[in-house]
């Protein structure tokens, strides 16, 4: 079956660091995606791994390990406004690719 | 570019009745999804689209409908709403979804808050 499994709630310090982990097991692999909800708001893409090892964007960085099906996102410098959710999505290799959503992961950041 | 619009942001519906969520992408998009997000759950996906004419089924598509007769428009019809259908809509577009380097990512358009009671 296809599952995608992340904390349900998390909270951090402003200025802190915050890792946030997703695992999977899913039938076909082809990216894992995160993504970021304000509350009320759309998602809003973050980051994309195809391929094992870190990618870093500013304050964000994502990480993948096809192996182990695990992937984090790594928060630095945690802002106020950085309190969101935080979507981990898979693509499957197979139905057209579509993405497979986990829960997310509710990030509350305060002073 | 206004990227991906949807109206009505709002609607609360009787049992019973039918109504239609737009969604309208300027980006070219050959490929156009509709999920649905439940309180504390993830999104998921109801129908898909990988170009005008063509759709099919996502994970959650009973009590819905689509079709894609342009490649910029991709309404999402509610018969006979339900109580269950209570919940925010969201329709997004992508590129195409090979993967690889190229992450093609999808984007979300506002949402439609919908109630049926």
């Amino acid at each position: 079956g296809q599952n995608i499994d992340q904390p349900t709630e998390m909270t951090a310090t402003e200025g802190a660091i915050v890792q946030i982990n997703c695992t999977y097991q899913t039938s076909g692999f082809n990216g894992l995606f995160w993504y970021q909800q304000h509350a009320g708001e759309a998602p809003t893409f973050l980051s994309y791994n195809v391929l094992d090892g870190l990618e870093e964007k500013g304050r964000f960085s994502s990480f993948l390990s096809r192996s182990k099906g695990y992937s984090y996102l790594l928060l630095k410098e945690l802002q106020m406004k950085d309190s969101a959710s935080y979507l981990c999505a898979v693509r499957d290799r197979g139905s057209q690719g579509n993405l497979i959503f986990g829960k997310g992961t509710k990030l509350s950041v305060k002073p | 570019n206004a990227g991906v619009t949807q109206t009505p942001k709002f609607r609360i519906l009787k049992i019973g009745q039918s109504m239609t969520l737009q969604c309208t992408q300027d980006m070219n998009h050959n490929y156009m999804y509709w999920y649905r997000q439940d309180p504390g759950m993830g999104l998921k996906l109801i129908y898909y689209s990988v170009g005008a004419g063509i759709t099919d089924k996502g994970e959650v598509p009973n009590g819905y409908n689509v079709s894609r007769s342009t490649t910029e428009d991709f309404p999402l019809r509610l018969e006979l709403a339900a109580p269950s259908q209570t919940s925010v809509y969201f329709c997004a577009s992508s590129r195409k979804t090979s993967g690889g380097t190229y992450s093609n990512e999808q984007y979300f358009g506002p949402g439609t808050r919908l109630t049926v009671t």
